[in-house]
């Protein structure tokens, strides 16, 4: 059975960094790519970037230059780090194999 | 990067109605286009990828279709759990990209 389960601080400062986590199980992510999807609140969905099985990563343009994927294969997690953020990156964070599988997301406030 | 415009944004609409909300494309896409649905509670489902194929478990009262630039979501008769927000996503290119979303709200 495919889980997908985000993790990390439900507050960040501003211009301070977002760190989450998503664990993964039923599938190996070196077979299948993690995407992370976020949902700033009140907006439409945004695509941030993935990482491919094969460990390759891609980032949304509007992001790259605070973005980073990264992954522990031996733990069944991907990693997300944003810096410098502000407010308007509140909202809730997805991680999702392939787009299919979907975690239940995980709110996140920027706030001071 | 390929920009999505989905109409309308808000879709009022009858229990029993048929709808469709379109997904344009800046560019052509080939097909690479997936339609999802959000529940308010933020739960995310795909109901269609490539196009047209129905994920399994989801009604055929959902179709899809379209091809280049122009694609469309129909519901063929509305039920209760069909109003929600509804998002097209492209994956013809590297950096993939969401349409900005069609809430259908009941009328």
């Amino acid at each position: 059975q495919v889980q997908l389960t985000e993790s990390g601080p439900g507050l960040v400062h501003p211009s301070e960094t977002l760190s989450l986590t998503c664990t993964v199980s039923g599938f190996s992510l070196t077979g299948y790519s993690v995407y992370w999807v976020r949902q700033p609140s009140g907006k439409g969905l945004e695509w941030m970037g993935r990482m491919r099985y094969n460990g390759d990563t891609s980032y949304n343009s509007a992001l790259k230059s605070r973005l980073s994927i990264s992954r522990d294969t031996s733990k069944n997690q991907v990693f997300l780090k944003m810096n410098s953020l502000q407010t308007d990156d509140t909202g809730t964070y997805y991680c999702t194999r392939g787009l299919g599988y979907w975690g239940q997301g995980v709110m996140v406030t920027v706030s001071s | 990067d390929i920009q999505l415009t989905q109409s309308p944004s808000t879709l009022p609409a009858s229990l029993g109605e048929r709808v469709t909300i379109s997904c344009r494309a800046s560019q052509s896409i080939s097909n690479s286009l997936n339609w999802y649905q959000q529940k308010p509670d933020g739960t995310v489902k795909r109901l269609i990828y490539s196009t047209s194929t129905l994920e399994s478990g989801v009604p055929s009262r959902f179709s899809g279709s379209g091809s280049g630039t122009d694609y469309s979501l129909s519901i063929s008769s509305l039920e209760s759990e069909d109003f929600a927000m509804y998002y097209c996503l492209q994956y013809a290119t590297y950096l993939w990209t969401f349409g900005g979303g069609t809430k259908l709200e009941l009328k």
